[in-house]
């Protein structure tokens, strides 16, 4: 099993409707998890950090994380063009006794004007 | 506040020749790294700093070394280039390392080996 893994798609979605992307981890101890937004050419950027379980709002970005199901989910509301990117999921993963942070391999996202 | 710079940002290299890859930050970061990332992957650890003069393997670090003299810079070194070197470099810097702390990123340094 991955340590990190995501649906690579392409995940298409209508403007203005939501963008559901999900991420599963392998470690059961991971505390950070986090989803970065990467343009076409471009480092990636972070948008979301999330350390609790349930929900975490910022502007149209909710994070969603549950520990025990080992999921973290983003969605995106009112879905803009200028969305479309890949989306990394991270998450830190301990690794002889230290942590690093281990990404997935991204989900790319379309929003259909 | 320029962040974390890379240099040079495009580099072609014939098999078997050796370069650097420029990392530096502004920000004081204790902890840098340096990634790559193959077309439509995520991105792979190859070293980590946790301070100057402290390095330590990631997951993928065949074929290259690093090292930190300063607090600012962390540059990657490929000895003898290979195909399987082409990829895009990412320099990243943080404050600590672990739960809720926030990386970030250079623009980047796309290597190709011919």
């Amino acid at each position: 099993q991955k340590e990190v893994e995501q649906n690579s798609g392409p995940l298409s979605v209508p403007e203005g409707a939501i963008a559901s992307l999900n991420c599963t981890y392998s470690d059961r101890g991971s505390q950070s998890f986090f989803w970065y937004r990467q343009y076409s050419g471009k480092s990636p950027e972070l948008i979301m950090s999330i350390y609790s379980n349930g929900d975490k709002e910022d502007g149209r970005f909710t994070a969603q994380l549950n520990k025990a199901s080992q999921y973290v989910s983003l969605l995106i509301r009112d879905s803009q063009p200028s969305d479309s990117a890949t989306y990394l999921c991270a998450v830190n993963i301990k690794n002889f006794g230290n942590e690093k942070l281990t990404f997935g391999t991204g989900t790319r996202l379309t929003i259909i004007p | 506040n320029a962040g974390v710079t890379q240099t040079p940002k495009f580099r072609i290299l014939k098999i078997g020749q050796s370069m650097t890859l420029q990392c530096a930050q502004d920000m004081n970061h204790n902890y840098m790294y340096w990634y790559r990332q193959d077309p439509g992957m995520g991105l792979k650890l190859i070293y980590y700093s946790v301070g100057a003069g402290i390095t330590d393997k990631g997951e993928v670090p065949n074929g290259y070394n690093v090292s930190r003299s300063t607090t600012e810079d962390f540059p990657l070194r490929l000895e003898l280039a290979a195909p399987s070197q082409t990829s895009v470099y990412f320099c990243a810097s943080s404050y600590s390392q672990g739960s809720g702390n926030t990386i970030y990123f250079g623009e980047g340094s796309w290597l190709t080996v011919v």
